[in-house]
């Protein structure tokens, strides 16, 4: 069985980074081609993906998000890392990190339950 | 960038049939997937490659996809179908991906 959780801060201040963990089972990055991706929601709001990494370490990101984020992983914990910085009230969201089985499958078949990011001073 | 529209809302009597639109321009030329998202909770797979149900899905489920629309189909509805569902499409090329997802249509069981 597949399962992810996302942990972070609840509240972080307008500019500051955002550091984000993603710890998960039921497969691993020694297995080729999975990916974890990040996808937020804001409050209300749709689903936006920020973020890829494959497990070769490629990695993938939204071009809006370029210049603020980046996505790490760690195999041997079997953990992903999404830093994001320089936060503001917009990037006030849920972050939902999710697991993609093999590329060509362009979907998410597992998504954790999510993560609450307010930025707020 | 692509755009997919859904309709804010649908409603549906306990026992009748849903049906979700999701609209995109050439969308039949893509891959439609489809979530199910409920209060609190991370979003659900239900569907994928427009009518490939997942393990574990009901096959009241059923999914299309032609010319500018796809559709998500929920039959004998259920109260325990009740929630926002989502769909999703894959645009862009290998080197600049984006996973576009629609905006959201809630479905109300009466």
């Amino acid at each position: 069985q597949i399962t992810l959780k996302e942990s972070g801060p609840p509240l972080v201040k307008p500019t500051q980074t955002l550091t984000l963990t993603c710890t998960f089972s039921g497969f691993s990055f020694d297995t080729s081609e999975v990916a974890v991706a990040w996808i937020r929601q804001p409050p209300g709001k749709a689903l936006e993906w920020l973020a890829l990494i494959y497990w070769d370490d490629d990695q993938r990101y939204t071009p809006a998000m370029r210049t603020r984020v980046t996505m790490t992983k760690d195999t041997p914990k079997n953990q992903v890392v999404l830093q994001m910085t320089n936060v503001a009230p917009m990037d006030t969201a849920t972050y939902y990190c999710a697991y993609q089985a093999k590329v060509g499958m362009r979907w998410f078949d597992t998504w954790g339950q999510g993560t609450l990011v307010t930025v707020s001073s | 960038s692509y755009v997919l529209t859904q309709p804010p809302s649908v409603s549906v009597a306990p026992g009748k049939t849903a049906r979700i639109t999701c609209g995109g321009n050439n969308l039949g030329d893509k891959n439609v997937h489809w979530y199910q998202q409920k209060p609190g909770q991370g979003p659900v797979l239900v569907m994928y490659f427009d009518d490939d149900r997942p393990s574990g899905i009901p096959e009241r489920f059923s999914g299309s996809n032609s010319g500018n629309t796809a559709t998500l189909t929920i039959s004998r509805v259920e109260a325990a179908d009740e929630a926002v569902y989502y769909c999703q499409v894959w645009d862009g090329t290998r080197d600049q991906p984006e996973y576009v997802f629609g905006g959201g249509t809630t479905v109300t069981v009466l």
